[in-house]
């Protein structure tokens, strides 16, 4: 079974400040890990993913996330955040070469102004 | 391109009745997907069409049914409403491809059952 945890239901920071949007995954074989964001009352939008190649993807409006395999993790990031940023974030998690897409709870992220 | 187009928006339902979410998807992508949204639960697989053809059951399928009616269209049927199953359900799509994979979301439909 895949599974992904992230840890944060809300993470708050101050406009300009960097951010980190956690995020964990469980999976058999190789992970294909993605990034969606979600305004409110709207579908959600893909933001990046990482399928294979290099462990640093860079994606929409400025995000990046990071692969890091030992520690199964796909931490989202971006260097200075900007109030329009506030949204909710969902990491996802597929197996390749299966068709299923696991996501996990969600996390809201709150810039301050 | 209209991406992907759900039906109805919204909709009230009482107990017992029945009723069939509509999806369809103008991109040519032949994975199809139902989620729903709760609060404090995420996104939760209820039903996947991998391709035209073939579905499988995801995390919580009990008391839904769906239809690979062809590429485009994918249903959601609840047979027998209950409260419980009051929720925004999203559909899916996406290709059929090792290097693709994103899922191209609809707009939701808001389904409340009293």
């Amino acid at each position: 079974a895949q599974s992904v945890a992230q840890p944060e239901d809300q993470v708050n920071v101050a406009e300009g400040n960097p951010l980190t949007v956690k995020c964990t995954y469980s999976v058999s074989g190789n992970p294909y890990l993605f990034w969606y964001v979600q305004y409110p009352n709207r579908g959600l939008q893909f933001l990046l993913k990482y399928i294979t190649g290099d462990n640093l993807v860079k994606g929409s409006y400025g995000f990046e996330a990071e692969f890091n395999k030992s520690q199964t993790s796909f931490h989202l990031k971006k260097p200075s955040a900007l109030v329009s940023d506030s949204a909710l974030y969902f990491c996802a998690v597929r197996s390749g070469g299966y068709q299923k897409v696991t996501f996990g709870i969600g996390t809201k992220l709150q810039v301050i102004p | 391109n209209a991406g992907v187009t759900q039906t109805p928006k919204f909709q009230v339902l009482k107990t017992g009745q029945s009723m069939t979410l509509q999806c369809a998807q103008d991109m040519n992508h032949n994975s199809m997907y139902w989620y729903r949204q709760d609060p404090g639960m995420g996104l939760r697989l209820i039903y996947y069409s991998a391709s035209e053809g073939t579905t499988d059951k995801g995390e919580v399928p009990n008391g839904y049914n769906v239809s690979r009616l062809n590429k485009r269209e994918f249903s959601l049927r609840l047979e027998s409403a209950a409260p419980s199953q009051t929720s925004v359900y999203f559909c899916a799509s996406k290709l059929l491809g090792e290097n693709t994979g994103e899922l191209f979301f609809g707009e939701g439909s808001r389904l409340t059952v009293l």
